[in-house]
């Protein structure tokens, strides 16, 4: 089957750096993508990693180890806007599996 | 300006009653997607196409059906057979099925009356 798993919530305070992690087992991987979603909007697209490294842009840099299954995303400086759910998702054949996703508190 | 618009944004239906939500796109997309998000849920795929005049079950297709008769336009229809309804419904777009980028529409909230 294909699965992926992050944690269900995370919270940190203004300014700090915060990483999602997200581990995944599925058939036919691609890569991984990482997606916001603020309350009640639409998801829109972070990044994606389809070898094995860092990807830097801006802010947020992410993360993948294909061997292990594993990768994550990293929030630098972390701002009040940047509160709400993210989720991982893995490109399969011809489509993107997602994640549960990971509701990040941002606190003052 | 080039996007992907959803309508309505709110839909209410009745006990029996198929329903239709719109989804369409200015992207010259070929790929496009429908997926059902429950509150505090990912997103669950309902159904995909990757050209015009044809497309693929997701996950969770039971209940809903589709049509792709112009590349812009990717109508869902909810059947009175999908007995839990009520959820975010998503529509999204890609260059192509194997594109890591999706755009996703606005979203339609269906619920059921």
């Amino acid at each position: 089957g294909q699965s992926l798993e992050q944690p269900s919530e995370v919270t940190a305070v203004e300014g700090a750096i915060v990483q999602i992690n997200c581990t995944y087992q599925t058939s036919g991987f691609y890569g991984l993508s990482w997606y916001q979603q603020h309350d009640g909007g639409a998801p829109t697209f972070l990044s994606y990693n389809a070898l094995d490294g860092l990807e830097e842009t801006g802010r947020f840099s992410s993360f993948l180890s294909r061997s292990d299954s594993y990768g994550y995303l990293l929030l630098q400086e972390l701002q009040m806007k940047d509160s709400a759910s993210y989720f991982c998702a893995v490109s399969a054949t011809n489509k993107l599996i997602f994640g549960t996703g990971t509701l990040l508190a941002v606190q003052p | 300006d080039g996007g992907i618009t959803q309508s309505p944004k709110y839909l209410f239906r009745k006990e029996g009653q198929n329903v239709t939500l719109s989804c369409e796109q200015n992207l010259n997309h070929d790929a496009m997607y429908w997926y059902r998000q429950d509150p505090g849920q990912g997103l669950r795929l309902i159904y995909y196409s990757q050209i015009v005049n044809d497309f693929q079950k997701g996950d969770i297709a039971e209940g809903y059906s589709v049509s792709r008769e112009k590349k812009e336009s990717f109508p869902l229809t909810v059947t009175s057979a999908q007995k839990n309804p009520t959820a975010f419904y998503l529509c999204a777009s890609s260059t192509s099925g194997t594109e890591e980028t999706q755009y996703f529409g606005p979203g339609t909230r269906l619920l059921v009356l």
